[in-house]
């Protein structure tokens, strides 16, 4: 497996703002995924971040509500953008490693309260 | 749309008991399974992965996987309260996005001391 950290792991956030959480793996990738997992609820795909290109977002999920990049193959950066209390959930990366055989890992994920 | 199926739970079995999982999946093309355990208040964590017919063990897990009858369950022997967490199956599908994971909505594990 591999160390997947997210930051931060833990935000109250006030209507209207913004956060930004950051994943960082420290083995070579193949894939990276940002999930959410609303209370009570399983895990949704929101996209898969690309390298050096737009993320490819799943129904329901729009590049403007949730801005995506990936400069790297092992960094990756998922905003929320104009946070309403409909969006306190954890958001989850996720990465499928090179070598293991297309398994799928997650991050320690990032608990947002919108206020 | 593909979709996966758990029973919610919760299942309460007691402690040395064995705990029986049990997730369906509507995509017949699908080639990769994977369980996984989520404590309360943490991420999931992946218990086991299947991707043939039959049975697969590791420790006191064992996964089992039936392609025609669209079919995957996962058995906990000798049940211990740390087991106590939702289990959560994924399944990979088969062609456009078949890298993605399609997840059940879970099934809470109880184990009674």
């Amino acid at each position: 497996s591999a160390v997947i950290s997210q930051k931060p792991s833990r935000d109250i956030c006030q209507r209207g703002t913004s956060l930004t959480i950051q994943c960082q793996v420290d083995s070579q990738v193949t894939m990276m995924f940002w999930y959410r997992q609303q209370p009570g609820q399983s895990l949704t795909l929101i996209a898969t971040a690309n390298q050096g290109s737009e993320a490819t977002y799943e129904s329901g999920f729009v590049i403007d509500k949730f801005p995506i990049s990936r400069p790297n193959l092992t960094f990756s950066t998922l905003t929320v953008s104009n946070m309403s209390p409909e969006d306190s959930s954890i958001y989850l990366c996720s990465v499928e490693l090179r070598g293991s055989g297309n398994t799928i890992y997650f991050g320690e994920g990032s608990w947002l309260t919108v206020v | 749309q593909k979709e996966v199926e758990q029973n919610s739970g919760p299942l309460s079995v007691p402690e040395g008991a064995i705990a029986s999982l049990n997730c369906t999946y509507s995509d017949r093309g699908s080639q990769s399974f994977f369980w996984y355990r989520q404590y309360s208040g943490k991420s999931p964590e992946l218990i086991m992965s299947i991707y043939s017919n039959g049975d697969k063990e590791d420790g006191r897990f064992t996964a089992q996987l039936n392609k025609a009858s669209q079919y995957v369950s996962l058995l906990i022997r000798d049940s211990q309260p740390s087991d106590s967490a939702t289990y959560l199956c994924a399944v990979k599908g088969s062609g456009a996005g078949s890298y993605q994971l399609t997840f059940g909505k879970g099934t809470k594990l109880s184990v009674i001391p």
